[in-house]
């Protein structure tokens, strides 16, 4: 079956610093991944949509510049935490799509993130 | 942004028992998923629907695309400890970019 593998698991950081996040699907390509954030107890929610060779769509009222997206190969996108606050900490989930169209989407086991 | 309506939002039954939960929306989807998160971990796919009435089984999961294709039943057969944990429906329609809509989740507890 399709995995997607995240990277790292768990992070902690101070503050003002930067934290990269690699997603990577291991037995497809992918053209589209999906950034998520979870917090305790809630539903995913999406961030942004990460484009291969182009930009990233971000949802509305997340922060472009604080939320780097690089989806730079087929089976790689990579998230980068700009400038991190303690409210930036969060769990982080990637998912990617299998094909095109209806497949279902596959997520990685997400990432940590505390910032101190 | 737009969610789905998701229930129960938590059950806590005895092992052997059968569960159900679903889901429901105001709009027409074309697409339904299951997924199952557990603690500290991304959600996985437990089953995927893409037609009105398909009914599609995986092991003690059953999982219904209704027809009014406005909403769908998950059911688990016979629990055990294992099924711990919580539920997402998620659903799709083409007239939204084909973003995934998420339920709020069902937290399933199960006693031994």
């Amino acid at each position: 079956g399709a995995v997607v593998s995240q990277h790292p698991s768990r992070v902690i950081c101070k503050s003002g610093t930067s934290v990269k996040i690699e997603c990577r699907s291991l037995d497809f390509q992918a053209t589209t991944m999906f950034w998520y954030r979870q917090f305790p107890k809630q539903s995913l929610m999406l961030m942004a949509t990460s484009n291969e060779g182009s930009k990233a769509t971000y949802e509305q009222g997340v922060e472009k510049d604080k939320f780097l997206i690089n989806h730079a190969s087929l089976t790689l996108s990579t998230l980068t935490v700009t400038s991190a606050h303690p409210e930036d900490s969060s769990f982080y989930i990637c998912s990617a799509r299998e094909g095109r169209g209806n497949s279902p989407l596959h997520f990685g086991n997400g990432t940590r993130l505390t910032v101190t | 942004g737009q969610q789905l309506n998701q229930s129960p939002q938590s059950m806590f039954i005895q092992e052997g028992e059968d569960v159900s939960m679903n889901c429901t929306s105001s709009s027409i989807f074309n697409t339904w998923l299951w997924y199952k998160q557990d603690p500290g971990e991304g959600p996985v796919l437990l089953i995927a629907l893409y037609k009105a009435g398909e009914l599609t089984s995986n092991g003690r999961l059953t999982a219904q695309f209704g027809t009014t294709r406005k909403d769908s039943f998950l059911n688990i057969s016979a629990s055990i400890p294992s099924d711990v944990g919580i539920y997402f429906c998620a659903g799709r329609n083409a007239g939204n970019n084909r973003k995934l809509i998420w339920g709020l989740g069902t937290s399933l507890a199960v006693n031994p």
